[in-house]
């Protein structure tokens, strides 16, 4: 089955640790994306990559990182720097300059105390 | 910069009635407008997509309309069931931008 998996589903962390979210694809999707979602808010998109070894900040950047080594994987790495990491972590893919569709990812919830 | 709005926020209804979700976006230059619905704790899962030139994309029970030159979209949902019950978010991509998402409306169907 094609699709996107994130894991893990939940993550604790205590404060100061870094932290990495996996996302793995096998759409064969050339962009891929993290967002942010909070309770009663839309999705905030943290960064984003249109191919491999590119990728770009999104509008709430600061606090964490990416990488995109292979087409297929895009983790997330939420640093100490974030100050408000707990949240609801979701990966997508598209094919950019296509239909554009974006699928998603099941979600990771983190939760740092 | 583009703002993506829904209403209403929430939403309860009987079984079996029709009912409308709007989204309105405040730059009509968009490349395609995503409808989604996310259940508690999980990802979200594509309902349907309006691209520009489109006026309207039907699935099942699902019809969404776009109207770009007023800034609005609309999700009708025909003779509604408890397991439609979920948020329903839109989302637009504006040319040369990224996805940009409303906050959802929670829609709760009661048998």
């Amino acid at each position: 089955d094609g699709g996107i998996t994130q894991s893990p589903k939940y993550l604790f962390r205590k404060e100061g640790q870094n932290v990495t979210l996996s996302c793995e694809q096998n759409l064969n999707h050339d962009a891929m994306y993290w967002y942010r979602q909070d309770p009663g808010q839309g999705l905030r998109l943290i960064y984003y990559s249109q191919i491999v070894n590119d990728f770009q900040k999104g509008d709430i950047a600061e606090g964490y990182s990416v990488s995109r080594e292979k087409k297929e994987s895009f983790p997330l790495t939420v640093t100490s720097a974030q100050k408000n990491p707990t949240a609801f972590y979701l990966c997508a893919s598209s094919i950019p300059g296509g239909v554009d569709e974006q699928y998603f990812g099941p979600g990771t919830r983190l939760t740092v105390t | 910069k583009q703002e993506v709005t829904q209403i209403p926020a929430a939403l309860s209804v009987p079984e079996g009635e029709n009912l409308v979700l709007n989204c309105s976006f405040t730059d009509s230059a968009i490349y395609n407008l995503q409808w989604f619905r996310q259940d508690p704790g999980k990802g979200l899962t594509s309902l349907l997509l309006i691209q520009s030139s489109q006026r309207e994309q039907t699935s099942g029970r699902l019809n969404a309309s776009l109207d770009k030159s007023s800034g609005r979209s609309t999700l009708y949902i025909a003779a509604s069931q408890p397991g439609d019950s979920a948020t329903y978010l839109c989302a637009v991509l504006v040319y040369g931008q990224n996805f940009v998402f409303g906050p959802g409306t929670r829609l709760s169907v009661l048998p």
